[in-house]
């Protein structure tokens, strides 16, 4: 059936360095992919989202790279802060029905 | 602009016993969706509603699982009789526009927790 995973279940970095998170999907008709950020204790929060006619999105921090022939995106974080600890869930839909699939996701530990 | 609210917040049942979540959505989003999010685990697709009627319920446990947006705005999902594996937590989420993706805005869940 579709999947969407992630590359690594933890990922540590210093604060101030930047982050990448990987994901990759299974579901080459997937045409909307979404990223998450989830404290403990709390809901999904959303971060970014892309179409599958782009490649790259930039928001507050945050680059999304969509890589469809290889069917990977990634989350970058810039100048990763000790309140960017979390764990980030990635999600894809296909069809136009907002239909999410969820990866396991990574835990992301700032370290001072 | 007011999130998604949910009720309660944390939950503790013996297994066959029923219990009922809350749901009520961001002012105006036309739909919402019920997860299932297991410790350790991704969210998982219960059941979505494009205003009062069913868009998707394939992974609804539908012995035991029911959901109902009577109204077309607040949500109600109940399990009865509850088993062990139901021990999750309970997230709602809502979007504005169906068929067109847009991100989802959740609710911070009810934990439910099965003795």
């Amino acid at each position: 059936g579709e999947s969407v995973g992630l590359h690594l279940p933890t990922l540590s970095v210093q604060e101030g360095d930047n982050s990448i998170i990987n994901c990759a999907y299974s579901n080459s008709a997937s045409d909307y992919f979404i990223w998450y950020k989830q404290e403990s204790g709390k809901g999904p929060q959303f971060i970014i989202d892309i179409r599958s006619n782009m490649d790259k999105r930039q928001g507050q921090r945050v680059t999304v790279l969509l890589n469809k022939t290889v069917k990977h995106l990634s989350l970058q974080i810039a100048a990763t802060q000790p309140g960017d600890s979390a764990v980030y869930f990635c999600a894809a839909s296909s069809g136009g029905y907002n239909k999410l699939i969820f990866g396991a996701g990574t835990r992301l530990a700032v370290h001072p | 602009e007011a999130g998604v609210a949910q009720s309660p917040r944390y939950k503790i049942i013996e297994k066959r016993q029923s219990v009922a979540f809350w749901c009520n959505p961001i002012s105006g989003h036309a739909t919402l969706y019920w997860y299932q999010q297991i410790l350790g685990q991704g969210p998982k697709l219960l059941i979505q509603f494009q205003n009062n009627g069913v868009v998707d319920d394939s992974q609804l446990p539908k012995d035991r699982f029911s959901a109902e947006r009577l109204k077309g705005v607040d949500s109600t999902l109940k399990i009865q009789p509850a088993k062990l594996e139901d021990s999750a937590v309970y997230l709602c989420a809502s979007s504005s526009l169906l068929g067109s993706n847009q991100p989802q805005h959740f609710g911070d869940g009810t934990r439910l927790s099965i003795l």
